[in-house]
């Protein structure tokens, strides 16, 4: 099984800052990463696939990039509606795996 | 974008099985281009992928939860559904149904999962 590790658990920041959140893979899983937002009382929501890709509708604040073990989400400048849960996954192969997601908090 | 609706019991005895449903909306589980998935999140954690299915019958489970879990799908009805047998207290969670991008060449394994349903939280308790 591929481990997602993701940091840090809990970040506070405030709005309109820039923020990095990180997911580490236990072994390599080239460009097979997918990002999710979840937000309370809501489904998970996709953002990014093949590490870099933006899905339908999703705003250009949001980046990802990364490749192999090291993949990083990037909001360019934080909105009131992005404080919520990230979750990382990979699909390398078919036992799929979720990271223990990013928690954004307003400081 | 189609709409997943997952349905189901709300409680559930130990020991017994949980069978849960997802009617999608606005795409065709025949759909050559997608698998069909449950993930779940017990309260307050993070999510764990059950299962996913092809409109072939052609399915992949987690590991650990293969020897209880049984996925299948019903075109016809354009639903898909999830059986845990033998559940307990640590079962107890909020089951998402899935859409799951596939490649028909078969070259990849099903990849991300877009959209979600919103979800039904099943307890196990007596």
């Amino acid at each position: 099984e591929i481990v997602l590790t993701q940091s840090p658990a809990t970040l506070s920041v405030s709005p309109g800052e820039r923020v990095t959140l990180s997911c580490r893979a236990s072994q390599t899983v080239t460009s097979d990463l997918a990002w999710y937002q979840q937000k309370p009382g809501q489904a998970p929501r996709l953002l990014i696939y093949a590490a870099s890709t933006r899905a339908t509708g999703i705003p250009a604040r949001f980046s990802g990039s990364g490749s192999g073990t090291e993949f990083t989400l990037t909001i360019s400048s934080l909105q009131s509606e992005d404080f919520a849960v990230y979750y990382c996954q990979q699909y390398n192969n078919w036992r799929y795996t979720f990271g223990q997601g990013t928690r954004l908090e307003i400081k | 974008q189609p709409q997943l609706q997952a349905s189901g019991p709300g409680l559930v005895q130990p020991s017994e099985t949980l069978s849960l449903t997802c009617t999608v909306s606005g795409d065709s589980t025949s759909n050559i281009d997608y698998f069909w998935g449950w993930i779940r999140q017990p309260p307050g954690k993070g999510l764990e992928w059950i299962a996913s299915i092809y409109y072939s019958g052609s399915a992949y489970h987690n590991p650990s939860l293969k020897s209880r879990v049984t996925i299948s799908a019903d075109t016809s009805k354009n639903r898909f559904s999830l059986e845990l047998n033998s559940v307990t207290a640590a079962d107890t969670a909020l089951y998402f149904c899935a859409r799951q991008r596939y490649d028909s060449s078969g070259y990849y394994y099903p990849r991300w999962f877009d959209p979600w349903g919103q979800g039904v939280l099943v307890t196990v308790s007596s």
